[in-house]
């Protein structure tokens, strides 16, 4: 299968500060990616529809000022959480669209907000 | 908009037993419908899927059944092993184009050794 690479795998910051993760597929090109949001024992959140060389939309009650993403190529999309805080600690988990339209996960990233 | 349910939530079998899992699906637009193995800690991992075109799929020791008509589709591993212990994900869409999936609630499977 397709190989989506997402970093850091954990991070940990202060409140207040800027949180940048990154999601790139390796082998493939994807006009598009996902991003989501799990909480603890439950199933997968989506909060946006990253399109390359366009703006990002966003699922329902996703902040977008909160959430920004970039998708400024074809092989990378880039969430950062803007000044978080501690109930934005959550494992974040991004996806990237292949041509006919199968979805491969990165591994997911940890953030822990203190 | 899709809804998808998954059922059950928890699911527990001896080794070598075979385990299911069942999903309903609401939208008779969809599909495609995958299915995600997620480990501890990791990003769901695709070991599956099936399109509407098709009744059945197999991989190995892993199946999938799709029924149109009562849009519901199912996961089937035999001869279960402890490494097939995980969270699985059944999802919904429709192919064509940027189309979101739609998850399941998802269903812990423990296997004993």
């Amino acid at each position: 299968g397709a190989v989506v690479s997402q970093h850091p795998s954990w991070v940990i910051c202060k409140s207040g500060t800027s949180v940048k993760i990154e999601c790139r597929s390796l082998d493939f090109q994807a006009t598009t990616m996902f991003w989501y949001r799990q909480f603890p024992k439950q199933s997968l959140m989506l909060m946006a529809t990253s399109n390359e060389g366009s703006k990002a939309t966003y699922e329902q009650g996703v902040e977008k000022d909160k959430f920004l993403i970039n998708h400024a190529s074809l092989t990378l999309s880039t969430l950062t959480v803007t000044s978080a805080h501690p109930e934005d600690s959550s494992f974040y988990i991004c996806s990237a669209q292949t041509s006919p339209g199968i979805q491969y996960f990165g591994a997911g990233t940890r953030l822990s907000v203190l | 908009g899709e809804n998808v349910e998954q059922h059950p939530s928890t699911l527990s079998v001896q080794e070598g037993d075979s385990a299911v899992i069942k999903c309903t699906y609401s939208d008779s637009a969809s599909n495609y419908f995958p299915w995600y193995k997620q480990e501890l800690g990791k990003g769901p991992q695709l070991i599956i899927d099936i399109r509407s075109n098709v009744g059945e799929k197999k991989d190995q020791r892993i199946a999938v059944t799709l029924n149109k008509t009562a849009k519901h589709f199912s996961l089937h591993i035999t001869e279960t092993q402890p490494e097939d212990s995980a969270v699985y994900f059944c999802a919904a869409s429709i192919i064509q184009g940027a189309q979101k999936l739609v998850f399941g609630q998802g269903t812990r499977l423990t296997i004993n050794p």
